[in-house]
């Protein structure tokens, strides 16, 4: 079984510039969930949808990320513009409803 | 608002000992609770997961307890090795649908 895709695995950008990343969740996954990992912390949820509509995104700073999951299968995230601190892992994961989380291999972001 | 602390933030042992890892969460109604496994640069790996009705799980070297009463789970590694070297997370869930609420994580090394 194939596991949680994402790319591209690093991005490198300049403050204030635009970046989006990509999450191919495990087939038959409906839940899709988006964390950020900043170095030395745990990961905290940005936004979780079932299918493809958002189920939380409260913790998701609107006014420069968005997110979306068009046909309830694959999903980008955006920062645009980008700030320093949102230099961070950008952890992908699905799973079954209530199930078990499976995570990618995550999306290294460096804002500088 | 569910917080959960991992102590301590690193430890170094040498191959061979026996190793607890702590982990501590505010809000005892939770659904389950999970360890993870992180390897530098790399996504995380399900280790164990605790449903809120157990008390403990093992898999090989690994066992976990849960006493959710007091808000406390650990984690328990025999016979360390160096292939243990990672950034070992818990994580608890309030509900079946709900995200995961992680802890900082313990950085392990185990020296050869």
């Amino acid at each position: 079984e194939a596991g949680v895709a994402q790319s591209p695995r690093y991005k490198i950008i300049e403050k204030r510039q635009s970046v989006a990343f990509w999450c191919n969740p495990i087939s038959g996954h409906a839940t899709l969930y988006w964390y950020q990992q900043i170095l030395g912390q745990g990961p905290k949820l940005l936004i979780q949808f079932q299918n493809n509509g958002v189920v939380d995104d409260s913790q998701l700073p609107k006014d420069r990320f968005s997110a979306e999951r068009l046909k309830g299968v694959d999903s980008t995230l955006k920062i645009q513009p980008a700030k320093l601190e949102d230099s961070a892992v950008y952890l992908c994961a699905s799973s079954p409803p209530g199930y078990e989380q499976y995570f990618g291999p995550g999306t290294r972001l460096t804002v500088t | 608002k569910q917080e959960v602390t991992q102590i301590p933030a690193a430890l170094s042992v040498p191959e061979g000992e026996n190793l607890v890892l702590n982990c501590s969460f505010t809000d005892s109604a939770i659904y389950n609770l999970q360890w993870f496994r992180q390897d530098p640069g790399k996504g995380l790996t399900s280790l164990l997961l605790i449903q809120s009705s157990q008390r403990e799980q093992t898999s090989g070297r690994l066992n976990a307890s849960l006493d959710k009463s007091s808000g406390r789970s650990t984690l328990y590694i025999a016979a360390s090795q160096p292939g243990d070297s990672a950034t070992y997370l818990c994580a608890v869930r309030r509900g079946a649908g709900n995200m995961l609420t992680f802890g900082g994580g313990t950085r392990l090394m185990v020296k050869p």
